[in-house]
């Protein structure tokens, strides 16, 4: 079955502090695929990044990075130099196979305050 | 704004009575999507269709929930006789099926029920 777990739930830094959210996921299939989505305050579901199984490069987008690493199953996302503005909950997420449903299952998500 | 759009925001509604959400996904998305989501957790997958097709429905669906997407665009989840367990956050997300590639999903805003 699929699982997708975030150990942190809570996350407090200071600005400009580089801070990392773990991700560790379980799946039986070969073909899959990682997200990563914040959630602000208001409730929306805002997509950063979508990789899948066959691609372990790790990707760079502004301060953002995510180091994919198939041995350890783990997804994980870093911000660089945070900001006040990057305080959210931000949820991993796997969907399995390809052309299939994309059912997401996420993990319970960690929240993350950056202090000025 | 051309993101995914839901409708009412929020509800409150009182135990018994029927709630339906409005989704409307983004244009030409042919793949439309509920979640739901309680505080503290990650959004749980409820269904999906393919066009108005309603192809994956959730254990947790129970036969209170109906979802509809008649002509394959906007789509509505009715809840019949709302229990307090139903206050929730419920998504909406769309997605533009490639095959074989892998889709993001797009999310909307939430429409929040609370069951009094």
């Amino acid at each position: 079955a699929q699982k997708v777990t975030q150990a942190q739930t809570e996350i407090s830094v200071v600005e400009k502090e580089d801070v990392t959210l773990d991700c560790v996921y379980e799946t039986r299939d070969t073909t899959y695929y990682l997200f990563w989505y914040k959630q602000p305050p208001s409730g929306e579901l805002v997509f950063l990044i979508r990789r899948n199984s066959f691609d372990e490069q790790n990707e760079i987008s502004g301060r953002y990075s995510w180091n994919f690493q198939k041995s350890t199953s783990s997804f994980n996302f870093t911000i660089t130099a945070s900001q006040v503005v990057d305080s959210a909950v931000y949820f991993c997420a796997l969907s399995e196979g390809l052309g299939g449903s994309e059912k997401l299952v996420f993990g319970k998500g960690t929240k993350l305050t950056v202090n000025p | 704004d051309t993101g995914v759009s839901q409708n009412p925001r929020h509800k409150i509604t009182k135990r018994g009575q029927n709630v339906t959400f409005r989704c409307d996904p983004i244009s030409e998305h042919n793949r439309l999507y509920w979640y739901r989501q309680t505080l503290g957790q990650g959004p749980e997958f409820l269904t999906y269709f393919q066009n108005e097709a309603q192809l994956e429905k959730s254990r947790l669906l129970s036969d209170r929930f109906s979802a509809e997407r008649p002509k394959g665009s906007f789509s509505t989840l009715e809840i019949q006789r709302t229990e307090q367990g139903d206050s929730a956050m419920y998504l909406c997300a769309s997605s533009l099926d490639h095959r074989g590639a892998g889709n993001t999903i797009y999310f909307g805003e939430g429409s929040w029920l609370t069951v009094v």
